[in-house]
């Protein structure tokens, strides 16, 4: 079966810290795709990134970056210098090959503060 | 360009009655997914529809059945609502075996 996990609940900043959300995963597939949604106070969740299991190299993307480690089943977020515009849940999700079904973790709650 | 719409936004039920929810995909894409997401949790996946046909089906029971019409829009319809059917619904659309999905924003079914 797989799962995934997001430990922290949530997590508290004042705004231009870095902050990193942690995510691990469980599968026993070897091809699978990892994902990361924003979900603002409007419900909509917003695409951040995918990432296949075969491309462990790390992604920046502006203030957003991401580590993914098979050896630990782990997929961090970090943003760099967190705006108050940060603020919301963000969700860890796995899918597996050839499968459009997304599963998600419960989500970590991330307020920045002025 | 829209994005997904979903109506209606808010909706309260009883305890045993019926209710369809409604998705209009972006433009251009052809796959409905539906998701279910309970307070305080992540969203759980209810089924996809390509093709006017539910193509995955995740573990929910046979109350939950879907539509998708020739113009890619679907509809969600739960019978006999149960208290525990309270949640938020949410419609993804997407190209079929597309990199992204792309949410509405939902709508929050409220069972009393």
């Amino acid at each position: 079966a797989q799962k995934v996990t997001q430990a922290q609940t949530e997590i508290s900043v004042v705004e231009k810290e870095d902050v990193t959300l942690d995510c691990v995963y469980e599968t026993r597939d070897t091809t699978y795709y990892l994902f990361w949604y924003k979900q603002p106070p409007s419900g909509e969740l917003v695409f951040l990134i995918r990432r296949n299991s075969f491309d462990e190299q790390n992604e920046i993307s502006g203030r957003y970056s991401w580590n993914f480690q098979k050896s630990t089943s782990s997929f961090n977020f970090t943003i760099t210098a967190s705006q108050v515009v940060d603020s919301a849940v963000y969700f860890c999700a796995l899918s597996l090959y050839n499968t459009d079904k997304l599963i998600f973790g419960t989500g970590t709650r991330l307020q920045v503060f002025p | 360009d829209a994005g997904v719409t979903q109506s209606p936004t808010h909706l309260i039920k009883t305890r045993g009655q019926q209710v369809t929810l409604r998705c209009s995909p972006k433009s251009g894409h052809d796959t409905v997914s539906w998701y279910q997401q309970a307070l305080g949790q992540g969203p759980q996946f209810i089924f996809q529809y390509y093709e006017e046909e539910e193509r995955q089906r995740g573990n929910f029971p046979d109350r939950f059945s879907g539509h998708q019409f020739p113009n890619y829009s679907s509809e969600l319809n739960v019978n006999a609502l149960l208290l525990g059917d309270s949640a938020l619904y949410l419609c993804a659309s997407s190209y079929l075996g597309g990199e992204k999905l792309f949410f509405g924003s939902g709508t929050q079914l409220s069972v009393l």
